[in-house]
């Protein structure tokens, strides 16, 4: 079935310091990507997303690339905030092979001020 | 925001005694999910409904069942609580649009301790 592998962290940073979280999927078809955030004590809000091969999402300075050729959606913003610590989640979505949202385990990125 | 509402949001029940939570929409979206987020197992899908009265198993269905009378609500029950069913959960709801689907909207979660 299809699957998500991301970097579970945590990860620490300096604010100011540029962020990478790494996401890579394996799907049969061809599925939509999705970077979720969640804050303390909250639902999952949807960050940003792409729908197919080459397409960027990007929100709140936050962005990501569709990598067909390596599965991969990586997760990078320039310059992080302190009020971006919270735990990310990369997903997949291909209802094309009756896969609803598959979630990776999530990576909790603390910044510091 | 996405309408949805989960109810309630925090229970303490006891072992053994079933459970009912609630999960509604002001969206019309034709997918509801019933999700438990763990530590150091990410969320996990428990049901899910495709339309009303339609709905199919996820990867940790077991002690869990699921009902969508009307589109706009889908309820989950623990037939007989258990300590291993204390978590967090939460509802999203999705839709489709030629085949792809739309983003998952969550609901803020309840928060379930069985005793």
């Amino acid at each position: 079935g299809n699957s998500v592998t991301q970097m579970e962290g945590p990860v620490t940073l300096s604010e100011e310091a540029f962020l990478t979280i790494n996401c890579t999927y394996t799907a049969t078809g061809y599925p939509s990507l999705f970077w979720y955030v969640q804050y303390p004590g909250e639902g999952l809000q949807l960050l940003l997303k792409a729908t197919k091969a080459d397409d960027k999402g990007s929100n709140k300075g936050f962005e990501a690339t569709y990598r067909k050729e390596t599965t991969s959606f990586h997760l990078e913003k320039g310059s992080v905030q302190v009020s971006d610590s919270a735990v990310y989640f990369c997903a997949l979505s291909d209802l094309d092979y009756g896969q609803n949202f598959v979630f990776g385990p999530g990576t909790r990125l603390s910044v510091l001020p | 925001d996405a309408g949805i509402t989960q109810s309630p949001r925090h229970k303490v029940t006891e072992t053994g005694t079933p459970v009912t939570l609630r999960c509604h929409q002001t969206e019309n979206h034709r997918y509801m999910y019933w999700y438990r987020q763990d530590p150091g197992h990410g969320l996990r899908l428990i049901h899910y409904s495709y339309g009303v009265k339609d709905t199919d198993k996820g990867e940790v269905s077991d002690g869990y069942s699921v009902s969508r009378s009307k589109t706009e609500d889908f309820l989950l029950t623990l037939e007989s609580a258990t300590s291993s069913q204390t978590s967090v959960y939460f509802c999203a709801i999705s839709e489709s649009v030629r085949r792809k689907n739309t983003e998952a909207f969550f609901g803020q979660g309840t928060r379930l301790t069985v005793v």
